[in-house]
Protein backbone atom coordinates (compact mmCIF):
# COMPACT_ATOMS: atom_id res chain seq x y z
CA UNK A 1 0.00 0.00 0.00
CA UNK A 2 1.28 3.57 -0.90
CA UNK A 3 2.41 5.97 1.42
CA UNK A 4 3.25 9.48 1.45
CA UNK A 5 4.89 11.69 4.00
CA UNK A 6 5.92 14.91 4.21
CA UNK A 7 8.49 16.17 6.36
CA UNK A 8 7.85 18.99 7.89
CA UNK A 9 4.40 18.95 9.07
CA UNK A 10 4.81 23.47 9.61
CA UNK A 11 7.69 25.63 8.03
CA UNK A 12 8.52 29.33 8.63
CA UNK A 13 10.92 31.11 7.00
CA UNK A 14 11.47 35.16 6.16
CA UNK A 15 10.56 36.65 2.99
CA UNK A 16 13.32 35.92 0.46
CA UNK A 17 14.38 32.80 1.30
CA UNK A 18 14.14 29.85 -0.72
CA UNK A 19 11.66 26.98 0.34
CA UNK A 20 12.65 23.47 0.29
CA UNK A 21 9.61 21.15 0.72
CA UNK A 22 10.00 16.95 0.86
CA UNK A 23 7.62 14.53 -0.30
CA UNK A 24 8.61 10.50 -0.32
CA UNK A 25 6.50 7.74 -1.10
CA UNK A 26 7.27 4.30 -0.14
CA UNK A 27 5.86 2.37 -3.79
CA UNK A 28 8.67 3.63 -6.68
CA UNK A 29 5.87 2.07 -9.22
CA UNK A 30 3.93 5.54 -9.71
CA UNK A 31 2.45 6.96 -13.11
CA UNK A 32 3.08 10.79 -11.77
CA UNK A 33 3.51 13.16 -8.81
CA UNK A 34 1.52 16.62 -8.55
CA UNK A 35 2.18 19.34 -6.13
CA UNK A 36 -0.75 21.33 -5.20
CA UNK A 37 -1.42 24.15 -2.75
CA UNK A 38 -4.27 24.95 -0.64
CA UNK A 39 -5.01 28.46 0.93
CA UNK A 40 -7.13 28.19 4.18
CA UNK A 41 -10.62 27.90 3.46
CA UNK A 42 -10.15 27.08 -0.20
CA UNK A 43 -9.96 23.72 -2.37
CA UNK A 44 -6.55 22.47 -3.85
CA UNK A 45 -5.18 24.80 -6.69
CA UNK A 46 -2.44 22.32 -8.54
CA UNK A 47 0.82 23.64 -9.11
CA UNK A 48 3.30 21.20 -10.73
CA UNK A 49 2.52 17.71 -12.23
CA UNK A 50 5.76 15.82 -12.94
CA UNK A 51 5.30 12.35 -15.00
CA UNK A 52 7.02 9.03 -14.06
CA UNK A 53 9.91 9.71 -16.98
CA UNK A 54 10.57 13.10 -16.16
CA UNK A 55 13.28 14.42 -13.29
CA UNK A 56 11.62 17.96 -12.94
CA UNK A 57 8.86 20.07 -13.46
CA UNK A 58 9.36 24.15 -13.72
CA UNK A 59 7.22 27.00 -13.39
CA UNK A 60 8.30 30.70 -12.67
CA UNK A 61 9.41 30.36 -9.23
CA UNK A 62 8.38 27.09 -8.46
CA UNK A 63 10.46 23.60 -9.39
CA UNK A 64 9.78 20.19 -8.42
CA UNK A 65 12.33 17.50 -9.10
CA UNK A 66 11.20 13.69 -9.19
CA UNK A 67 13.65 10.65 -7.50
CA UNK A 68 11.57 7.81 -8.19
CA UNK A 69 14.10 4.89 -7.57
CA UNK A 70 14.49 6.74 -3.99
CA UNK A 71 10.71 7.86 -3.72
CA UNK A 72 11.03 11.57 -3.20
CA UNK A 73 10.17 14.88 -4.57
CA UNK A 74 11.12 18.02 -3.86
CA UNK A 75 9.56 21.10 -4.26
CA UNK A 76 11.76 24.78 -4.35
CA UNK A 77 10.23 27.65 -4.44
CA UNK A 78 12.74 30.82 -4.94
CA UNK A 79 12.73 34.14 -3.24
CA UNK A 80 9.80 33.70 -0.88
CA UNK A 81 6.94 35.82 -0.16
CA UNK A 82 3.89 36.56 2.25
CA UNK A 83 1.80 35.44 -0.62
CA UNK A 84 3.17 31.81 -0.63
CA UNK A 85 1.76 31.69 2.96
CA UNK A 86 0.07 28.37 2.54
CA UNK A 87 -0.70 24.50 2.69
CA UNK A 88 1.50 22.64 0.10
CA UNK A 89 0.69 18.79 -0.63
CA UNK A 90 1.56 16.52 -2.63
CA UNK A 91 0.36 13.78 -4.36
CA UNK A 92 1.37 10.45 -6.02
CA UNK A 93 -0.39 9.43 -8.81
CA UNK A 94 -0.45 5.08 -8.52
CA UNK A 95 -2.63 3.48 -11.26
CA UNK A 96 -4.15 4.23 -14.87
CA UNK A 97 -7.56 5.96 -14.03
CA UNK A 98 -5.53 8.87 -12.26
CA UNK A 99 -6.57 8.21 -8.33
CA UNK A 100 -3.99 10.23 -6.60
CA UNK A 101 -2.54 9.12 -2.86
CA UNK A 102 -2.22 12.31 -1.01
CA UNK A 103 0.72 13.36 1.68
CA UNK A 104 -0.19 15.39 4.90
CA UNK A 105 1.19 18.63 3.72
CA UNK A 106 3.28 21.08 4.79
CA UNK A 107 1.97 24.20 6.52
CA UNK A 108 4.29 27.31 5.47
CA UNK A 109 4.84 30.90 6.61
CA UNK A 110 6.54 33.47 5.02
CA UNK A 111 7.42 36.23 7.74
CA UNK A 112 7.63 40.21 5.93
CA UNK B 1 -13.19 28.60 -18.37
CA UNK B 2 -15.47 27.85 -15.23
CA UNK B 3 -14.15 25.74 -12.46
CA UNK B 4 -15.45 22.84 -10.25
CA UNK B 5 -18.79 24.36 -8.82
CA UNK B 6 -19.70 22.63 -5.48
CA UNK B 7 -22.62 23.36 -3.05
CA UNK B 8 -23.61 23.96 -0.21
CA UNK B 9 -20.25 25.37 0.82
CA UNK B 10 -20.89 25.07 4.89
CA UNK B 11 -23.56 22.52 6.87
CA UNK B 12 -23.65 21.99 10.17
CA UNK B 13 -26.17 18.90 11.21
CA UNK B 14 -26.69 16.93 13.94
CA UNK B 15 -25.57 13.08 14.15
CA UNK B 16 -28.06 10.54 12.97
CA UNK B 17 -29.53 13.36 10.36
CA UNK B 18 -28.95 13.43 6.37
CA UNK B 19 -26.97 15.44 4.42
CA UNK B 20 -26.40 16.02 0.45
CA UNK B 21 -23.33 17.77 -1.63
CA UNK B 22 -23.68 18.93 -4.81
CA UNK B 23 -20.92 19.16 -7.89
CA UNK B 24 -20.70 20.43 -11.31
CA UNK B 25 -17.20 19.25 -12.51
CA UNK B 26 -15.53 21.47 -15.92
CA UNK B 27 -17.49 20.90 -18.76
CA UNK B 28 -15.68 18.19 -20.86
CA UNK B 29 -14.22 16.62 -18.24
CA UNK B 30 -15.13 12.63 -18.10
CA UNK B 31 -13.50 11.59 -14.68
CA UNK B 32 -14.73 13.20 -11.06
CA UNK B 33 -13.55 12.30 -8.05
CA UNK B 34 -15.13 13.34 -4.47
CA UNK B 35 -12.61 13.21 -1.66
CA UNK B 36 -12.61 13.53 1.74
CA UNK B 37 -9.97 15.62 3.89
CA UNK B 38 -10.26 15.48 7.88
CA UNK B 39 -8.63 18.80 9.28
CA UNK B 40 -4.76 18.43 9.45
CA UNK B 41 -5.10 15.16 7.07
CA UNK B 42 -4.25 14.80 3.11
CA UNK B 43 -7.42 14.29 1.11
CA UNK B 44 -8.74 10.85 1.34
CA UNK B 45 -10.29 9.77 -2.14
CA UNK B 46 -13.86 8.23 -1.35
CA UNK B 47 -15.00 7.26 -5.07
CA UNK B 48 -13.88 7.74 -8.73
CA UNK B 49 -16.42 8.07 -11.43
CA UNK B 50 -15.08 7.63 -15.43
CA UNK B 51 -18.38 9.62 -17.07
CA UNK B 52 -21.40 7.35 -16.03
CA UNK B 53 -19.39 4.50 -14.07
CA UNK B 54 -18.09 3.92 -11.11
CA UNK B 55 -14.50 3.48 -11.00
CA UNK B 56 -13.01 3.28 -7.50
CA UNK B 57 -15.45 2.98 -4.52
CA UNK B 58 -13.12 1.07 -2.35
CA UNK B 59 -12.78 3.80 0.37
CA UNK B 60 -16.32 5.06 0.42
CA UNK B 61 -18.03 3.80 3.28
CA UNK B 62 -20.95 2.06 1.68
CA UNK B 63 -23.12 1.92 4.64
CA UNK B 64 -23.85 5.41 5.11
CA UNK B 65 -22.10 7.13 1.92
CA UNK B 66 -23.78 7.19 -1.25
CA UNK B 67 -22.63 8.80 -4.66
CA UNK B 68 -24.23 9.40 -7.98
CA UNK B 69 -23.26 10.63 -11.30
CA UNK B 70 -26.41 11.90 -13.80
CA UNK B 71 -25.74 11.69 -17.11
CA UNK B 72 -21.85 11.97 -16.91
CA UNK B 73 -21.71 15.37 -15.63
CA UNK B 74 -22.72 16.74 -12.26
CA UNK B 75 -22.53 14.68 -9.61
CA UNK B 76 -24.10 14.18 -5.68
CA UNK B 77 -22.57 12.55 -2.54
CA UNK B 78 -24.82 11.29 0.46
CA UNK B 79 -24.71 10.89 4.25
CA UNK B 80 -27.35 8.88 5.61
CA UNK B 81 -27.38 8.59 8.60
CA UNK B 82 -24.21 11.31 9.86
CA UNK B 83 -21.99 10.42 12.76
CA UNK B 84 -19.23 13.03 14.20
CA UNK B 85 -16.29 11.43 12.24
CA UNK B 86 -17.77 12.37 9.49
CA UNK B 87 -17.13 15.84 10.10
CA UNK B 88 -14.48 17.06 6.88
CA UNK B 89 -14.27 18.97 4.17
CA UNK B 90 -15.53 17.32 0.86
CA UNK B 91 -13.95 18.01 -2.21
CA UNK B 92 -15.02 17.76 -5.57
CA UNK B 93 -12.01 17.21 -8.63
CA UNK B 94 -12.42 16.77 -12.20
CA UNK B 95 -10.17 16.22 -15.01
CA UNK B 96 -10.15 15.23 -18.99
CA UNK B 97 -9.71 11.61 -17.67
CA UNK B 98 -6.89 9.24 -16.81
CA UNK B 99 -3.37 9.14 -15.84
CA UNK B 100 -1.20 12.18 -16.52
CA UNK B 101 -3.57 15.05 -16.29
CA UNK B 102 -3.76 17.88 -14.16
CA UNK B 103 -7.15 17.61 -11.23
CA UNK B 104 -8.90 20.63 -10.44
CA UNK B 105 -10.71 21.05 -7.33
CA UNK B 106 -13.65 22.65 -6.02
CA UNK B 107 -13.87 25.09 -3.28
CA UNK B 108 -15.11 22.22 -0.81
CA UNK B 109 -17.64 21.59 0.96
CA UNK B 110 -17.16 21.88 5.02
CA UNK B 111 -19.66 19.40 7.03
CA UNK B 112 -19.76 20.28 10.87
CA UNK B 113 -21.76 17.13 12.41
CA UNK B 114 -22.81 18.06 16.12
Amino acid sequence: KQEVTQIPAALSVPEGENLVLNCSFTDSAIYNLQWFRQDPGKGLTSLLLIQSSQREQTSGRLNASLDKSSGRSTLYIAASQPGDSATYLCAVGGDSWGKLQFGAGTQVVVTP
Amino acid sequence: EAGVAQSPRYKIIEKRQSVAFWCNPISGHATLYWYQQILGQGPKLLIQFQNNGVVDDSQLPKDRFSAERLKGVDSTLKIQPAKLEDSAVYLCASSIGGRGNTIYFGEGSWLTVV
